[in-house]
Order: C-alpha cells, then structure tokens, then sequence
C-alpha cells in the first residue's frame, strides 16, 4: 500500500515569502506528526494531530508556522514570511493510533529559504 | 523533552554484530523506548520499541536494562542497507517523540 507522501519534495523561496507544504497520511492513520530537521541536526517536533482532538501545537517555533489537517487526512503546515533559519527539511508522519504505534515517516519536504 | 545520549559515530564490519548503546537516564517506569533509523535521503523508519523486557523482530533486538536507563539495539549481522542514522528516543508518557543527533553507524564491507 502507499506510504506517507509530502509534496513539493523540494521547495525554493525568497525570504519574507509563505509557503505551504502538503502531507498526505496513511489511509486510515488517525495521528499526524510535523517534524523539522534542520542541517545536522536530530528532528524536532513541531505539531500533533490526532482524531478530531485539537492539536498539539507545543512545538511550533513562532507563530509564524500554523497547520491544519482537513477532514481527518491531509494535513498542510504552512510558514508565513519565511525566514532563512526556517530553511530544514519538513517530514511528515502518521500512526494508526497513538504512543505505542509506529510513526511512519514520508520523505520530506525540502525547503530552502534564500 | 525526553533526552537521550548515544555516540555520534559508530562502525562495523560487514555481517558481524553491532551494539549500539543509548542512555536515557531521566526515564519515567511507564515511558516506551523507540528506535528509528533515517538512511541517506530518507525519512527515519521504526525499528523496534519495548517497556522492560528484551524485545526482539526481524530488524533488530533490543536489550533493555534492568534499572532501564539505557538499552542497546542489537542489529545481528549487519549489512550495507544498515548504514544509516540511528535514533534512540522515549515517548515521555505522551505522544511526542524528541530525537537527539543519534549514531550515525558505517558498515565496512
């Protein structure tokens, strides 16, 4: 079956600019994970969803980063007046349920902040 | 968040075990303990995940510790497909898993 998907694979952009970046979960995965990796880095957790349940947004860096996920499926993270520092890769997971289940990654979204 | 310390860099022979060790000292008695593993240019995958006792899949065998303040994740016999970065992580009794740089683990053929 399909994995997690994230589109664009890459993104390129001028500073100041917004973007979105679109994760499509594992059909019939209830939990939705952002995570950033920044050059070298390990991941850092940005947002949570899960269910119908209001999401976690513990991890957002600035308000300049908000997600959404519609209808229990496709998410979208989207970072307004892009910044250099925001420049990392964006993955996306999903996981049936939650905690115990394995989180599985999609290959990223790119994104370069010139 | 729930941290952890692995060693930056590891290697290994070709089909010859490998251990890598992971400490995480400020781990509660109901947190999980996860690995992941992100090869080149990949999202990281699971790996294997377990409470107290030795838990062990296809992947890997992990040994846990018996004050479980650190666990080892045993890959068998290794290959070349194993070259990649392994993180070790606890779920902190919610559902946000924080990952540390891991170990970045070279298989030498």
């Amino acid at each position: 079956g399909a994995g997690v998907s994230q589109s664009p694979s890459n993104k390129v952009t001028e500073k100041g600019k917004d973007v979105e970046l679109r994760c499509d979960p594992i059909s019939g995965h209830t939990a939705l994970y952002w995570y950033r990796q920044s050059l070298g880095q390990g991941l850092e957790f940005l947002i949570y969803f899960q269910g119908n349940s209001a999401p976690d947004k513990s991890g957002l860096p600035s308000d300049r980063f908000s997600a959404e996920r519609t209808g229990g499926s496709v998410s979208t993270l989207t970072i307004q007046r892009t910044q250099q520092e925001d420049s990392a890769v964006y993955l996306c997971a999903s996981s049936f349920e939650t905690r115990l289940r394995e989180q599985f990654f999609g290959p990223g979204t790119r994104l370069t902040v010139l | 968040d729930a941290k952890t310390t692995q060693p930056n860099s590891m290697e290994s022979n070709e089909e010859e075990p490998v251990h890598l060790p992971c400490n995480h000292s400020t781990i509660s008695g109901t947190d999980y303990i996860h690995w992941y593993r992100q090869l080149p240019s990949q999202g990281p995958e699971y790996v294997i995940h377990g409470l107290t006792s030795n838990v062990n899949n296809r992947m890997a065998s992990l040994a846990i510790a018996e004050d479980r303040k650190s666990s080892t994740l045993i890959l068998h016999r290794a290959t070349l497909r194993d070259a990649a970065v392994y993180y070790c992580t606890y779920d902190f009794g919610n559902e946000k898993l924080t990952f540390g740089t891991g170990t970045r683990l070279t298989i030498i053929p």
